[in-house]
């Protein structure tokens, strides 16, 4: 499979602890982008990298949330202290190196419930 | 800040027929690029469509098209002969063209979403 691909598919966790998600690219895709899609709405940005460095970040990413992609590869979001608005489900999305309109593909999402 | 507005939480088609989805958007800048993601049920988006608003032509990618009014800012799309594969969310998305230029979020946004249900 040569797709995105985002581990765990589905976490549930109580309020208060911390949880990490982690996102494989398609090979060769230096940028790399994480969104939050709350029920009924469409996915929102939060994050992107370009190879290793984080060159946006959404006001939507507060202190408490952390994203690394250390060797410009694979990527983790990190959600510490975690509170029942941040269920939701939690999309990562890569793109090839810039031409043109640069299609972003989408994995299959990480759910997160809060209990 | 750029808005994408979807109007239609749901619409409902019979098969083979056509279905037009609407999508509406707010921008300050010339340049950018237009998109509609699908979203099937517990599956992974997909790009759909996409246009470039500096192309007048309206895209068309088989039993998909767009209708671009830049003027108005609309960008609705048009699937014909309607299958129950089409079954799914649909998503307008809007992205900065001056990404390209190296300036620019990179960062796609997202409408709510129109959940489009294939009547057999």
């Amino acid at each position: 499979d040569t797709g995105v691909s985002q581990d765990p598919r589905h976490k549930i966790t109580k309020r208060g602890q911390n949880v990490t998600f982690r996102c494989d690219p398609i090979s060769e895709h230096n940028r790399l982008y994480w969104y939050r899609q709350t029920l009924g709405q469409g996915p929102e940005f939060l994050t992107y990298f370009q190879n290793e460095a984080q060159l946006e970040k959404s006001r939507l990413l507060s202190d408490r949330f952390s994203a690394e992609r250390p060797k410009g590869s694979f990527s983790t979001l990190e959600i510490q202290r975690t509170e029942q608005g941040d269920s939701a489900m939690y999309l990562c999305a890569s793109s090839p190196p810039l031409a043109g309109y640069n299609e972003q593909f989408f994995g299959p999402g990480t759910r997160l419930t809060v209990l | 800040a750029q808005t994408v507005t979807q109007s239609q939480p749901e619409m409902s088609v019979q098969e083979a027929e056509t279905v037009t989805l609407s999508c509406t958007y707010d921008t300050s800048e010339s340049d950018y690029y237009l998109f509609w993601y699908k979203q099937p049920p517990s599956r992974q988006m997909i790009l759909v469509i996409r246009q470039e608003a500096y192309k007048q032509q309206n895209a068309t990618e088989n039993r998909f098209s767009v209708n671009f009014q830049k003027a108005a800012k609309s960008f609705s799309l048009k699937i014909s002969d309607s299958q129950l594969g089409d079954a799914a969310m649909y998503f307008c998305a809007y992205r900065s063209f001056l990404v390209s230029s190296g300036g620019g979020a990179d960062g796609l946004t997202f409408g709510k979403g129109t959940h489009l249900i294939i009547q057999p």
